[in-house]
């Protein structure tokens, strides 16, 4: 079955840092460029990060640039997102997505898991 | 990066066409082919609904099609059903190597 789960999501004080990760399954993962991206309660959507299918690029939103970093393990059909110096409008819910054609656009997303950044 | 723009809301009668416009840049939507749509149900994760402008993956309905003209990229439905209704973002890839989403507009079938 092809599906991407995430966890690693919880309440966390501001400053603090959290992992997210997303099992993949179903599909040759390493074939794939991978997105974050996230949605604040009752708001939008916000594109987070990218990572190139073998990890060699790496791309950022200017919101999270030098606090969150993204990374894969291909061995393990797993995804990453470091959440550091975490602030209260990082408050949302993260979902891992996948790139088909590396066009920037996602064909499959996770559920998503919630961060809640309070003190 | 700002937000793609969209308008707020949109509706119409079963039956109706409508069309969600989105507003970007000529660093955005009006100088790449890579703008993408998406449907997203309450509590549900988005669904694609137009890639690269204006094609569309297999399963997705041919009521939906996707346009573009300068930096405004437009979603239309045609034949609108009570499932349409929904909120929709547009995409699209950036200049600085990013990705940015749309404002999103919430769809209501009257």
């Amino acid at each position: 079955q092809v599906q991407l789960v995430e966890s690693g999501g919880g309440v966390v004080q501001p400053g603090r840092s959290l992992r997210l990760s997303c099992a993949v399954s179903g599909f040759t993962f390493s074939n794939y460029h991978m997105h974050w991206v996230r949605q604040a309660p009752g708001k939008g959507l916000e594109w987070v990060a990218l990572i190139y299918s073998d990890g060699s690029d790496k791309y950022y939103a200017d919101s999270v640039k030098g606090r969150f970093t993204i990374s894969r393990d291909n061995s393990k059909n797993t995804l990453y997102l470091q959440l550091n110096s975490l602030r209260a409008e990082d408050t949302a819910v993260y979902s891992c997505a996948r790139d088909p054609h590396s066009h920037w656009y996602f064909d499959l997303w996770g559920r998503g898991t919630l961060v809640t950044v309070s003190s | 990066q700002s937000a793609l723009t969209q308008p707020a809301s949109v509706s119409g009668s079963p039956g109706q066409s409508i069309t969600i416009p989105c507003t970007g840049t000529r660093s955005d939507v009006g100088g790449y082919n890579y703008v993408s749509w998406y449907q997203q149900h309450p509590g549900k994760a988005p669904k694609f609904m137009i890639y690269d402008v204006t094609r569309r993956p297999s399963g997705v309905s041919d009521r939906f099609s996707g346009s573009k003209s300068g930096n405004t990229a437009s979603l239309t439905i045609s034949g609108l059903q009570a499932e349409d209704e929904a909120d929709y973002y547009c995409s699209s890839y950036t200049s600085s190597n990013t990705l940015v989403f749309g404002t999103g507009t919430k769809v209501t079938v009257l």
